[in-house]
């Protein structure tokens, strides 16, 4: 079973539209969560931290579950620009643990 | 600053041949890291380290050697290179304690 576990999509929705994605981790002493994006052939860049309490950033919201072991990222009003790989994050000791992300692309 | 650097951005290596990747970071960070990305399978730690003359193995060190003889720079080895190892590079940073880590640009390895 993969640490960190995503549904890798592709995810096609049109400009305007609501997306989420889910992802679960095995590690019950994960200590810290995060959503990075990937785009094409480039390096990962922090979209936000995950907070048991959920956190917003514009039209991003997060939220964990530690009781489930399950982490969400919604996307409102998706953009042109939003189309990217969004991997789910854990980290545990000195590491980051990566899923293998989402992929998803908004059409016009 | 610059951020994150690697050298090279490409490269393609018959097997056996032996290559240094550089990673060099100016932001005065203590940790820094060498992660591989294969399609379908993610980022997978390969060393890390957590301060200068400091390395420790992560999930897939097995092909490769790291060196950190000073803070800002992180070197990856292949010493023989295989097929295996045909992947993009990708090292990053960050500070002590903190999440959030910082990534170079990438290399992109092609063994033949």
């Amino acid at each position: 079973r993969k640490e960190v576990e995503q549904d890798p999509g592709p995810f096609n929705v049109p400009e305007g539209a609501t997306v989420a994605f889910n992802c679960t981790y095995s590690n019950s002493a994960s200590q810290s969560f995060f959503w990075y994006r990937q785009d094409c052939r480039k390096e990962p860049k922090l979209l936000m931290s995950v907070y048991s309490s959920g956190n917003e950033d514009g039209r991003f919201t997060a939220q964990l579950n530690r009781a489930s072991q399950y982490i969400s990222l919604l996307i409102r009003d998706s953009k042109l620009s939003d189309s990217a790989t969004y991997l789910c994050v854990v980290r545990w000791t000195d590491k980051l643990i990566f899923g293998t992300g989402t992929r998803l692309q908004v059409f016009p | 600053n610059a951020g994150v650097t690697q050298t090279p951005k490409f490269r393609v290596l018959k097997t056996g041949q032996s290559m240094t990747l550089l990673c060099a970071q100016d932001m005065n960070h203590e940790y820094m890291y060498w992660y591989r990305q294969d399609p379908g399978m993610g980022l997978r730690l390969i060393h890390y380290s957590v301060g200068e003359g400091t390395t420790a193995k992560g999930e897939v060190p097995d092909g490769y050697n790291v060196s950190r003889l000073k803070k800002q720079n992180f070197l990856l080895g292949l010493e023989s290179a295989a097929p295996s190892q045909t992947s993009v590079y990708f090292c990053a940073s960050s500070s002590q304690g903190a999440d959030t880590q910082y990534f170079g640009p990438g290399t992109r390895l092609t063994v033949l």
